[in-house]
């Protein structure tokens, strides 16, 4: 079974300071994605960075950037010069070649002034 | 430049009484999806379709049945609504199933009292 963890359900960074949440996954599957959604009190769910499980090289949108150990099922969101814009739920999420997009519990970001 | 269009954005139902949420993606999208987000549980897919003709279940599919009616429009029926499907349900869209990301609708908070 796959499952997707986020055990911070909440963090906080101050603004222009960088911030990292966590997440783990468990598999069996050998070839998958991993994304970071992001979720503002608008409810819109919007895709932030992705990831494929063959590509060693962790993946950069401008000032999100991803570690992922792939031997560790490890895929934490980092976010660097934090803005008051970043300040939403963020979900990690996981696909498979079973084509459900799994996804984890979710964090809530604060972002202080 | 819609996207993913999801009616009603908001419905109010009593126990028993039965509704259709509508979708409908305008990018040509071959797979749609329909989620429901419970507050501490993420995201969990309710039924899928791969494709034009297609239907598969989800995680959560009881209660629940869906048509794809053309590429364009997926649409979830609830026959006989009950309180515990009162979530916020996310209609979203891809080009295959294995892909670059979802893109979601804005959401449909349902109430079922």
């Amino acid at each position: 079974a796959q499952t997707v963890t986020q055990s911070q359900p909440e963090m906080s960074v101050q603004e222009a300071e960088t911030v990292t949440l966590s997440c783990t996954y468990d598999t069996s599957e050998s070839d998958y994605y991993l994304f970071w959604y992001k979720q503002p009190p608008s409810r819109q769910m919007i895709l932030v960075i992705r990831q494929e499980a063959y590509k060693q090289q962790n993946a950069t949108e401008n000032r999100f950037s991803v570690n992922f150990q792939k031997a560790a099922k490890s895929f934490s969101l980092k976010i660097s010069d934090s803005q008051l814009g970043d300040a939403a739920m963020y979900f990690c999420a996981f696909l498979t070649g079973a084509n459900n997009l799994f996804f984890g519990t979710g964090t809530r970001l604060t972002v202080i002034p | 430049n819609a996207g993913v269009t999801q009616t009603p954005k908001f419905q109010v139902l009593k126990t028993g009484q039965s509704m259709t949420l509508q979708c409908a993606q305008d990018m040509n999208h071959n797979s749609m999806y329909w989620y429901r987000q419970d507050p501490g549980m993420g995201l969990r897919l309710i039924y899928y379709s791969a494709s034009e003709g297609t239907t598969d279940k989800g995680e959560v599919p009881n209660g629940y049945n869906v048509s794809r009616l053309n590429k364009r429009e997926f649409s979830l029926r609830l026959e006989s609504a009950a309180p515990s499907q009162t979530s916020v349900y996310f209609c979203a869209s891809s080009v295959t199933l294995q892909n670059y990301g979802y893109t979601f609708g804005s959401g449909t908070r349902l109430t079922v009292v």
